[in-house]
């Protein structure tokens, strides 16, 4: 079975920082991994996703995730955090036994942006 | 724009009561899903549906039931509510792999804004 793993509940950084919010996977086929970012009391937005095309994925936001199968990660970065940025963060990825139709998700890291 | 719409934001309810959470999508997407989110444990999926009349379960199916009598309709029951159910549930649709938006592509859930319910 897919799982996914964040590491660290709660990351806080300032305002022009460096975002790196990580997640690792584990998956006996090429996995399908998602990033979501889910604002105060909304469901949750697709920020990008990876299938197996180019391993440097660029999202929407200014955010983007690199694919590295030797380390089973998919850590999702951004250059310079922004107040806006402050939300939770999911990793996922498709599960098999859904015909990849459903996903696994990890338990979710929470930015703080420091002004 | 996908829509997908929840009937309620918030749902307070007591013990034993019959518990009905609606979820409507207006893109004609073919899967429907049900998760609970709570703290820590990120989302957790009860059930889903690749079609009409369809539904499969998920890891956490237990005291809750499924109705999809329509493609853009999919309703989460609660047959006894319990303080246990207590929780946020979202609902999510995305289109059939390989025949999704183009700019979107395969896989991608739409989600809803979520329906906070309170059993008390």
């Amino acid at each position: 079975a897919q799982s996914v793993t964040q590491l660290g509940s709660h990351v806080s950084v300032s305002e022009g920082a460096l975002v790196l919010l990580r997640c690792n996977y584990s998956s006996s086929v090429p996995p399908y991994l998602f990033w979501y970012v889910q604002y105060p009391n909304q469901g949750l937005q697709l920020l990008l996703k990876y299938t197996s095309a180019a391993t440097l994925v660029k999202g929407i936001n200014g955010f983007e995730a690199e694919f590295k199968k030797s380390e089973t990660s998919f850590h999702l970065t951004k250059p310079s955090a922004h107040m806006s940025d402050a939300a939770e963060y999911f990793c996922a990825v498709s599960r098999m036994d859904t015909g990849r139709r459903a996903l696994t998700f990890g338990s979710g890291t929470r930015l703080q942006v420091q002004p | 724009d996908v829509k997908v719409t929840q009937s309620s934001r918030y749902l307070v309810k007591r013990t034993g009561e019959k518990v009905f959470l609606e979820c409507v999508q207006d893109m004609d997407h073919e899967n429907m899903f049900w998760y609970r989110q709570d703290p820590g444990l990120g989302l957790r999926l009860i059930y889903f549906s690749y079609d009409v009349k369809m539904k499969e379960k998920g890891d956490i199916p237990e005291g809750y039931s499924v109705s999809r009598e329509k493609k853009e309709r999919f309703s989460l029951i609660l047959e006894s509510a319990s303080t246990n159910q207590t929780s946020m549930y979202l609902c999510a649709s995305s289109s059939t792999s390989g025949q999704g938006q183009s700019n979107t592509g395969a896989d991608t859930q739409y989600f809803g804004p979520g329906t906070r319910l309170t059993v008390l």
